[in-house]
């Protein structure tokens, strides 16, 4: 268990449906990361939030979107679900808002039918 | 446009033996890399890094190599073990930002 936990861990959907996937980050941890693993491809940064605020923002959808809550758990909305939408979601914390040192959480896998 | 690229899918390697596992990287002002471990139904765990003012970083049974001419770094595992099955991505931060550049990822499988 590396303190990063991601619910649900799998999600089948439809098309044109919208989803929201959660993360809770590690205790102690300020930042949160998004990332996208698409079949055959590497993690594609979405966006990070450090203590509530929006931090950096990588190739994110605009049908996607994020927020980071005062407790500091991350919820990553995902809207007008398209077959391609369908990736393993990984979610990352750590301690500052520059750190090199990411804790990731176990993904949830997004099926889009 | 895939700036750090792994293009070898996988590989695989008898127990005892060393793995090697290549990565390259197109932006020269990447001064700093990651290799990530990742086992099937779990996140990427961090590995070994490695700072563009060194050429070789080790710990353990994993030394990372980096040729900056080359823009080439490798993850060289000796002696490979079955326990090092996974799947092994080599990651950057750009300059500015903590964001990482991951390549497409080595399933290395160590056959025992």
């Amino acid at each position: 268990d590396s303190g990063v936990t991601q619910t649900p861990k799998h999600l089948i959907t439809a098309t044109g449906q919208r989803v929201t996937l959660r993360c809770s980050p590690r205790s102690g941890d300020l930042s949160v990361y998004w990332y996208q693993q698409s079949l055959d491809q590497g993690l594609q940064f979405l966006i990070q939030y450090y203590n509530g605020e929006e931090r950096a923002k990588g190739n994110i959808l605009e049908r996607f979107s994020a927020q980071q809550f005062p407790d500091l758990h991350s919820e990553l909305n995902l809207s007008s679900l398209e077959l391609g939408d369908s990736a393993l979601y990984f979610c990352a914390s750590s301690v500052g808002g520059n750190d090199y040192g990411y804790t990731f959480g176990s993904g949830t896998r997004l099926t889009v039918v | 446009d895939q700036q750090v690229k792994q293009n070898s899918p996988s590989l695989s390697v008898q127990e005892g033996r060393i793995s090697i596992l290549n990565c390259d990287y197109t932006n020269s002002m990447f001064d700093y890399f990651l290799w990530y471990k990742k086992y099937p139904a779990e996140g990427p765990t961090f590995l070994i890094s490695i700072s563009s003012i060194k050429d070789k970083n080790e710990d353990g049974r994993f030394t990372v190599f980096l040729n900056k001419s080359a823009k080439h770094l490798s993850l060289h595992i000796v002696p490979s073990q079955p326990g090092d099955s996974a799947v092994y991505f080599c990651a950057a931060p750009p300059k500015r930002g903590n964001q990482f550049y991951f390549g497409t990822g080595t399933s290395l499988t160590v056959i025992p």
